[in-house]
């Protein structure tokens, strides 16, 4: 049963870099029917999706994001990663990792979630 | 950018009646459509997609429909633990989240 579990800094300062590991447990992250991504919910509101990556690295990116977002997997560790730069008090949100289900682009699998907040 | 709408906002039902749970696509999503339930202090839990089929797990109470444009998640006879968040998605274009209904013990 695959699981995933989000970690990193709780607490990041205005106009610096947030970053969020994603550890995949009990499957691969290569596998070809899945690929990966983030999505975030600031305090009392609705889901956001962040980002998504195929595990060939090929990636796509929120556009009122992508000039900040940067996401990646790395193989070895069966981790998937994100990088959110120059973040302000609207980045601070729940953040989770979630598998997507190849055939369908629904989020079958998530994590428990990271929280992240901006302040300095 | 597909606008997802849904509602009510909130919706409060008796335990054991039928709750109806709203979604509409700014544009056609063809049958790209799931809904996801989310219990506070919780991850969303995906419960229906490509409109109409239950995920792994899911109770038969739980059933989609709808295409296009226009979708409905209805439960059949609520249960206790059925009382949280839902949120529908689109995966037609991109991906988007409607902005939630409540479903609240009435």
């Amino acid at each position: 049963q695959v699981q995933l579990q989000e970690s990193g800094p709780g607490l990041v300062k205005p106009s610096e870099t947030l970053s969020l590991t994603c550890t995949v447990s009990g499957g691969s992250i290569r596998g070809l029917s899945y690929y990966w991504g983030w999505i975030r919910q600031p305090p009392g509101k609705g889901l956001e999706l962040v980002g998504t990556i195929f595990h060939s690295g090929s990636t796509y990116y929120n556009p009122s994001l992508r000039s900040r977002v940067s996401i990646s997997v790395d193989t070895s560790k069966n981790q998937v990663s994100l990088k959110l730069a120059s973040v302000t008090a609207a980045d601070t949100a729940m953040y989770y990792c979630a598998r997507v289900e190849g055939r369908h682009d629904v989020f079958d699998v998530w994590g428990q979630g990271a929280k992240v907040t901006v302040s300095s | 950018e597909i606008v997802m709408t849904q509602s009510p906002a909130t919706l409060s039902v008796s335990p054991g009646e039928r709750a109806t749970l709203s979604c509409r696509a700014s544009q056609s999503v063809s049958s790209n459509l799931a809904w996801y339930q989310q219990k506070p202090g919780q991850a969303p839990r995906l419960l229906i997609y490509g409109a109409s089929s239950r995920a792994t797990g899911v109770p038969a109470r739980f059933s989609g429909s709808g295409s296009g444009t226009e979708f409905t998640l209805t439960i059949s006879s609520l249960q206790s633990e059925d009382f949280a968040v839902y949120y529908c998605q689109q995966y037609n274009k991109w991906y988007s989240f409607g902005q939630g209904t409540k479903l609240e013990i009435k």
